[in-house]
């Protein structure tokens, strides 16, 4: 138990759809991450929220939109999305972020399928 | 070519082997972290090192600055630490964003009893 909890764990959605995926840390840290991990390739970062503002989005297509109302709480809002965003999406925090080096907590992570 | 290199990607020992995992990058970095990835996804941190040697229980992770690497080792290793094990820079750059680490692909490891 890492104090990230990650809902749903599993997710089967239609290109259609419209899903949000939700994560919430206990260990009151400042800055949250969306991270996206498919098989065979390293973790991709998506987004970074410090103190809720929205610091990084790492070119990813708007059919992904996250939302941070505050610092415990993180959302990725899915629409119209294609079969190769099929992946683990992780979902991590740590106390703060720039100069110097922050551990990182992970979620257990949702396991998305898009047919 | 990726700037974090582990090596090796898979690797299979019998209970008891002593593990060596390696790590290379590129780039200048202000701490490196080792964690541990178990089946069904989720992620735990191991070690986060910016210079020497850490150790916490059978796990043992080095760094060297100046040749860009680093190893983690496991001592009497046990089918429990089956997983992939990745290394993760974060990256030294002034001004950048430093939240943002590079990962290795990750070393998958299985340990049979």
């Amino acid at each position: 138990e890492t104090g990230v909890t990650q809902t749903p764990r599993h997710l089967v959605m239609g290109m259609t759809n419209k899903k949000s995926l939700k994560c919430e840390q206990h260990l009151g840290h400042n800055a949250m991450y969306w991270y996206k991990q498919s098989a065979k390739k390293p973790l991709e970062l998506m987004f970074v929220y410090n103190f809720k503002e929205q610091t990084e989005n790492n070119s990813v297509p708007s059919r992904f939109s996250p939302e941070c109302p505050n610092s415990s709480h993180l959302f990725l809002h899915l629409h119209t999305l294609q079969p190769e965003d099929s992946a683990l999406y992780l979902c991590a925090s740590s106390q703060g972020v720039g100069i110097g080096s922050y551990e990182q907590y992970f979620g257990p992570g949702t396991r998305l399928t898009v047919t | 070519k990726n700037e974090v290199e582990q090596s090796p990607q898979n690797l299979t020992a019998q209970e008891g082997e002593f593990i060596t995992i390696n790590c290379s990058y590129s780039v200048g970095i202000s701490a490196l972290h080792w964690l541990q990835q178990h089946p069904g996804g989720g992620i735990v941190s191991l070690f986060m090192l910016s210079s020497g040697k850490k150790k916490h229980g059978r796990l043992i992770a080095t760094i060297n600055i100046q040749e860009k690497h680093s190893s983690l080792h496991i001592t009497a290793s046990h089918p429990r630490d089956s997983a992939v094990y990745i290394c993760a820079v974060q990256p030294s750059i002034y001004g950048g964003s430093q939240g943002n680490l590079i990962f290795g692909k990750g070393t998958k490891l299985s340990v049979k009893p």
